[in-house]
Formats: C-alpha cells, structure tokens, sequence
C-alpha cells in the first residue's frame, strides 16, 4: 500500500548549520508533497509543499527538492535557529477526488546552541 | 482569519464509553479531515469529509465515525473506547477536497482511555 519512509528519525546539528530530512515514498501517483513542523502540544503546520511538476522550491531558510524519478523528496534548512527544533513530518497524497495524506513517521530536530 | 479550531483540548474517559470531538473548519473551507496520532503508529487518517459528505476513509474499526454538518464544521465520534484509543485527534481543513489540496490542522484533542 501507500507508504512514505522518513529518515533520520533524530538529528541533532549546531546552530548555524544546516539541516536535511529525506524521505522516500511508494506510491508513483503521488504528485503533492507537504512539510509540516510539530511543536509541542500544537498541531502539525505547513511549512513548504512542492508539486510534482517543480523540482525544487525555496522559502528563505527552508528549501524542498523532488525526484520524481527517484521517488524521492528531502527537506533543507539552512542557518538553523532554536526555533527550528520541534518534530518535522514529510508527507505526500496523490491526484484523486477525496483529501488524503499519508505522513512519514517524523524527524525530530534538536538546535544546539 | 481564525485558523481550524477544536474542541474540547483535552479529555479523559474510561473504557467503553463513547466520545465526541468537535472541529470547525477555516472559514470558506469546506472539507474537514480527522487524522489520530500516537507514539506508535504517527499521524493515520480516519476519514474526510466535504459537502457532508464522507469522500474518504482510513484503515480504522466501525467505532470511529463521523459528521459534517451545512456549515462545515464537523464531529468525530468513537464509541465503546479502548485503552488504544488514548491519542491525540486532529482536524484539518482545506478549502476543497482532492489530493493536491494543502491541509490546514487544528491544535488536536488529546483523548486519555483509562
């Protein structure tokens, strides 16, 4: 079935460094894949999506790449702040007529000062 | 504009009781998805809804149903708790259904089954 693998599932990076989450997923019609960032005791919040006809989107300090090919997608963040720790999810859903993600597992980031 | 809404936060309940959780779309989005989170299995969706309709449903038992109601808002019940049901339940909402539309979650309604 559907299914979106997401890796590292912990990372720990300095702060100013730069981040990256991967993930891989299974279905081949999928064509949305959205980020979202989980705080503690708060729902999850979009931070970046791409579609599949774009390879690669930036938004400031956050970038996203895509390979289709590859079923691939990874998340980048550059600068890294101590805002930026919290618990970060891929996920992806396909062209049909109902709304359905599917999410990776999560990444939980840690910014150490 | 007032980001998705839930209610109630927080809520305990004992086994084999029932539950209802409240969601109120952004307004002018009309479909309401419920997804449960837990430790164990990470974010699963139950079930969506668009125009009162369910165009959607998770890999999930009979207990879990719901609602929408003719102003989008939505209700998510689960009859005859169980321990395994303790999660954290969100709702999230977009302004029309299909696979592409970018959802926006509410803070979700944490559920303790003792």
């Amino acid at each position: 079935g559907e299914n979106v693998e997401q890796h590292p599932s912990t990372l720990s990076v300095q702060e100013g460094d730069s981040a990256v989450i991967k993930c891989t997923y299974s279905d081949s019609a999928s064509n949305y894949f959205p980020w979202y960032k989980q705080e503690l005791g708060k729902g999850p919040q979009l931070i970046i999506d791409i579609r599949s006809n774009v390879g690669e989107k930036k938004d400031q300090r956050i970038a996203v790449t895509l390979n289709k090919t590859a079923k691939h997608f990874s998340l980048h963040i550059t600068e890294t702040q101590p805002e930026d720790s919290a618990v970060y999810f891929c996920a992806s859903s396909g062209y049909s007529s109902a709304s359905k993600i599917i999410f990776g597992s999560g990444t939980r980031l840690s910014i150490r000062p | 504009k007032a980001g998705v809404t839930q209610t109630p936060r927080y809520l305990i309940k004992t086994r084999g009781q029932q539950v209802t959780l409240s969601c109120s779309p952004i307004s002018g989005h009309r479909s309401v998805s419920w997804y449960q989170q837990t430790p164990g299995q990470g974010l699963q969706f139950l079930f969506e809804y668009f125009s009162e309709t369910q165009r959607n449903k998770g890999n999930f038992p009979g207990r879990f149903s719901g609602r929408q109601f003719s102003n989008s808002r939505s209700e998510m019940n689960v009859s005859t708790l169980e321990l395994g049901d303790s999660a954290l339940y969100l709702c999230a909402s977009s302004p029309r259904t299909g696979g592409e539309e970018t959802q926006y979650f509410g803070p979700g309604t944490r559920l303790l089954v003792l």
